[in-house]
């Protein structure tokens, strides 16, 4: 257990809002990344963060943005929810050691 | 770019048999990592190999680091319900802080 807690659990909303996931960890690990799943493409990254307020962009990150101003704080924000971007969401935190991530428990978000 | 594959893609086995899946890349990994993810929860760590040859096991799990570095193998002996799930291999990808994932292989086991 990485101390890995993930907000809202489940989420339905609107197409055109603003949503904001929130991954939140307790032991101090530099990286933290946010993770979608859909059936038939696994998982794939969002963005990810090596340190407080430095982020970088994975490869699905377009209609996403992240902000990171506190270590145990990383929050993915959807501007203007779309359908396509029903999915499960996952947070993870990099270990210390040879590139091991440990993963929150998910937030499933349903755009209506 | 770097590309996991992992077969089989799903499994259907009787409780008590052996399982075996593995995962195969085009190009050399310095780090094979193991997950499973049950129904409904986050994938969770199960084995981490770190050097090519290496054999790790976590009691009914054994995994091997090929001795080519671009393949690796999970073995799950004697399986039993609580098996169920998917299970994915995943390495770093070249010079980054970043993991690519396998595409899965989804277990299921029947009493």
């Amino acid at each position: 257990d990485a101390g890995i807690t993930q907000s809202p659990r489940h989420k339905v909303t609107e197409t055109g809002t603003p949503v904001t996931l929130r991954c939140h960890q307790t032991e101090n690990h530099r990286y933290m990344y946010w993770y979608r799943q859909d059936p038939g493409h696994g998982l794939r990254l969002i963005h990810y963060s090596y340190g407080v307020k430095d982020t970088d962009k994975g490869e699905v990150s377009d209609g996403y943005s992240v902000s990171r101003s506190k270590t145990e704080d990383f929050l993915l924000t959807l501007e203007s929810a779309t359908s396509s971007q029903t999915s499960v969401y996952f947070c993870a935190v990099g270990g210390t050691y040879y590139n091991e991530q440990f993963f929150g428990p998910g937030t499933r978000l349903t755009v209506l | 770019g770097q590309q996991l594959n992992q077969s089989p893609q799903s499994m259907f086995i009787q409780e008590g048999e052996d399982v075996s899946m593995n995962c195969t890349s085009s190009s050399i990994f310095n780090t094979w990592l193991w997950y499973k993810q049950d129904p409904g929860e986050g994938p969770v760590l199960l084995i981490a190999l770190y050097k090519a040859g290496e054999l790790t096991s976590n009691g009914r799990l054994t995994a091997q680091f090929g001795i080519t570095r671009k393949d690796s193998f999970l073995n799950i002996s004697a399986s039993i319900p609580s098996d169920v799930g998917i299970y994915f291999c995943a390495g770093p990808s070249y010079n980054t802080d970043k993991l690519i994932f396998g595409t899965g292989t989804r277990l299921q086991v029947f009493p």
